[in-house]
């Protein structure tokens, strides 16, 4: 089966930044993507990695190792906006997306 | 971008009735729908994937018989939970991609509690 860890919530001040690490265990690997889902509502794309490295897109980065199993999602200079869950999930062998549980992010004042 | 749309966003039924969810990719042709499932504080668990026009594959362990999927047009398909039980409770979300794409879509979620 598939493996995908994450933390289950980090708390951060506006204008910090937050980085949410993602291990993964997977029959085969297609890429890794990152989503955002705010409470009930749609995941929303936010990045997606298939070859090492950093992938930089405005405020928000992520970063993939394969040899690893690891991947982080980078948030800068957050806003309030910015509390959400951020989803890390796998694309496996069959391409098949396998979810992490989700990271809840809180954003104080 | 594209959108995709799910109805209900919440329903709320007899236990022993079943309930229809639709999903519909708004401004895009969807060849391949994918149905998830999501408990409290859990991660989105594929249950089915569903191709335009052919019969849905159900991931291992989910019952066929019990969620009921049809793909019956390029931006429509549709995920019946038959003879529900309280413990079908869950929040239920579709996604869809394009043909040729990588990236899937996802809908807003239906939350079904069954009493």
């Amino acid at each position: 089966g598939q493996n995908i860890d994450q933390p289950t919530e980090m708390t951060a001040t506006e204008g910090a930044i937050v980085q949410i690490n993602c291990t993964y265990q997977t029959s085969g690997f297609n890429g890794l993507f990152w989503y955002q889902q705010h409470a009930g509502e749609a995941p929303t794309f936010l990045s997606y990695n298939v070859l090492d490295g950093l992938e930089e897109k405005g405020r928000f980065s992520s970063f993939l190792s394969r040899s690893k199993g690891y991947s982080y999602l980078l948030l800068k200079e957050l806003q309030m906006k910015d509390s959400a869950s951020y989803l890390c999930a796998v694309r496996d062998g069959d391409y098949k997306l396998s979810f992490g549980a989700g990271t809840t992010v809180t954003v104080r004042a | 971008g594209a959108v995709v749309s799910q109805h209900p966003s919440r329903v709320i039924c007899k236990s022993g009735t079943s309930v229809k969810i639709e999903c519909r990719s708004l401004d895009f042709q969807a060849t391949t729908m994918f149905w998830y499932r999501q408990f409290p504080k859990k991660s989105l668990m594929l249950m089915a994937t569903s191709n335009e026009g052919s019969k849905a594959t159900y991931e291992q362990g989910v019952e066929k018989d019990k969620f009921l999927i049809n793909h019956a047009s390029l931006t429509l398909s549709t995920l019946t939970v038959t003879s529900a039980h309280p413990e079908d409770s869950s929040f239920f979300v579709c996604s869809a991609s394009e043909a040729g794409t990588d990236t899937q879509y996802f809908g807003p979620g239906t939350r079904l509690t069954v009493l």
